[in-house]
């Protein structure tokens, strides 16, 4: 079956750093998607990594490993605001996305 | 200006009861989606339309049917409600193909339903 993990929730502190870990298997593979959704609200789009590597974006950094099939989401300098769930989705070889249950990360001043 | 729009917001209702959601998108997007989130936060894919063809269909009880009378718009209508459907209904949008856009979901703000 097709399984995305990641840690159901995490506690951080302002102005820190913190890496939410994502691992997947899936039925091929096209691509992994980070998503934030705050309570209450919509999931956004936060990143997108097809390569493996590193893509930043701001204070948002988004690494994979195709081999190991594994995924970080890097937050740096955290303000209160980054309280949200984060949400891994990757696209399998029919191009659907299987979702992980989501990251609750929690902020602490 | 809302890019994905859904209504309503909030639905309380007696089981047994029918109920609709409607979703408009207004940026020209091929694909759109519902899904439905439970209380356990995992977005589950209910249906979605491609250029008003349905592409997915998954294990989905017949009650809930999807209706896109254009590429703008999926609306989901649900018979018979069941307690076991009190979730949040999120419509999304996203543009086709397969390439890096292609599953870049816009979501709707979400409908929460309650049935009782």
């Amino acid at each position: 079956g097709q399984n995305i993990d990641q840690p159901t929730e995490m506690t951080a502190t302002e102005g820190a750093i913190v890496q939410i870990n994502c691992t997947y298997q899936t039925s091929g593979f096209n691509g992994l998607f980070w998503y934030q959704q705050h309570a209450g609200e919509a999931p956004t789009f936060l990143s997108y990594n097809v390569l493996d590597g590193l893509e930043e974006k701001g204070r948002f950094s988004s690494f994979l490993s195709r081999s190991k099939g594994y995924s970080y989401l890097l937050l740096k300098e955290l303000q209160m605001k980054d309280s949200a769930s984060y949400l891994c989705a990757v696209r399998d070889s029919n191009y659907q996305l299987i979702w992980g249950a989501g990251t609750k990360l929690i902020i602490k001043p | 200006d809302t890019a994905v729009s859904q209504t309503p917001k909030y639905l309380v209702t007696q089981m047994g009861n029918d109920k609709s959601i409607k979703c408009e998108q207004n940026l020209g997007h091929d694909t759109m989606y519902w899904y439905k989130q439970d209380s356990k936060k995992f977005l589950k894919i209910m249906f979605s339309y491609n250029n008003k063809e349905l592409i997915i269909n998954e294990t989905v009880p017949n009650r809930f049917s999807p209706k896109s009378p254009d590429k703008a718009h999926l609306n989901l209508h649900i018979n018979s409600l069941e307690l076991g459907d009190s979730a949040v209904y999120f419509c999304a949008s996203s543009q086709g193909g397969s390439g890096s856009g292609a599953n870049v979901l816009t979501f709707g703000a979400g409908s929460r339903l309650t049935v009782l």
